[in-house]
């Protein structure tokens, strides 16, 4: 298994702004990905952070809302930019130690856009 | 037609019930299969991984049924704590890992 956490767990933002949500793991990992999850939804992958490339977007998600950083094997974070109350959501990080292996999940970040 | 589907639900069951999901996946190259649970406002945490030969563990089952293209999630002796929402996750191969998450299907278990 890995032990992920998220920082921060929860914020309450203005619309317009940007927020940086951090992920870090106890050990080093191939795949790390960012998913979102709105009330009552299953989860909604955004993008596969690829260490040392650029990340591979899922459809609908962009890099310029959605940078993310995979800087080295333990670390990733992923921007949401430019907010709007329809970004309001859990934002979890996961990872997985090869291809096609089980994935492991972050507490996840609550944010709320006003 | 989704990806992955799953009955939302939810599956209201008794105690001590015997309680089965299924998960029926669109592309037939898909690699590898799993079952998350889910409790509320959670992260969703692994439960176990479904292989071809199909997996044990304890009071939980679950089968891969390839022909068919569904995976499947059987729970025996259900107790109050098997409340939770059942996540079931394909990779949809084709070279790359897209891991794929269903909807979820919605347990709860009553006294």
């Amino acid at each position: 298994s890995a032990v992920i956490s998220q920082k921060p767990s929860r914020d309450i933002c203005q619309r317009g702004t940007s927020l940086t949500i951090q992920c870090q793991v106890d050990s080093q990992v191939t795949m790390m990905f960012w998913y979102r999850q709105q009330p009552g939804q299953s989860l909604t992958l955004i993008a596969t952070a690829n260490q040392g490339s650029e990340a591979t977007y899922e459809s609908g998600f962009v890099i310029d809302k959605f940078p993310i950083s995979r800087p080295n094997l333990t670390f990733s974070t992923l921007t949401v930019s430019n907010m709007s109350p329809e970004d309001s959501s859990i934002y979890l990080c996961s990872v997985a130690k090869q291809v096609g292996n089980e994935q492991f999940f972050g507490p996840g970040t609550r944010l709320t856009v006003l | 037609r989704k990806e992955v589907e799953q009955d939302p639900g939810p599956f209201n069951v008794p105690e001590g019930a015997t309680v089965a999901f299924n998960c029926t996946y669109s592309n037939s190259a898909s690699q590898s299969f799993f079952w998350y649970r889910q409790d509320c406002r959670k992260e969703p945490k692994l439960l176990m991984s479904v292989y071809s030969s199909g997996n044990e563990d304890g009071r939980f089952t679950a089968q891969l049924n390839r022909a068919s293209q569904y995976i499947s999630l059987l729970i025996r002796d259900s107790k109050l704590s098997d409340s939770a929402t059942y996540l079931c996750v394909v990779n949809m191969g084709g070279g790359s890992y897209i891991p794929t998450f269903g909807r979820g299907t919605s347990l709860i278990v009553h006294p």
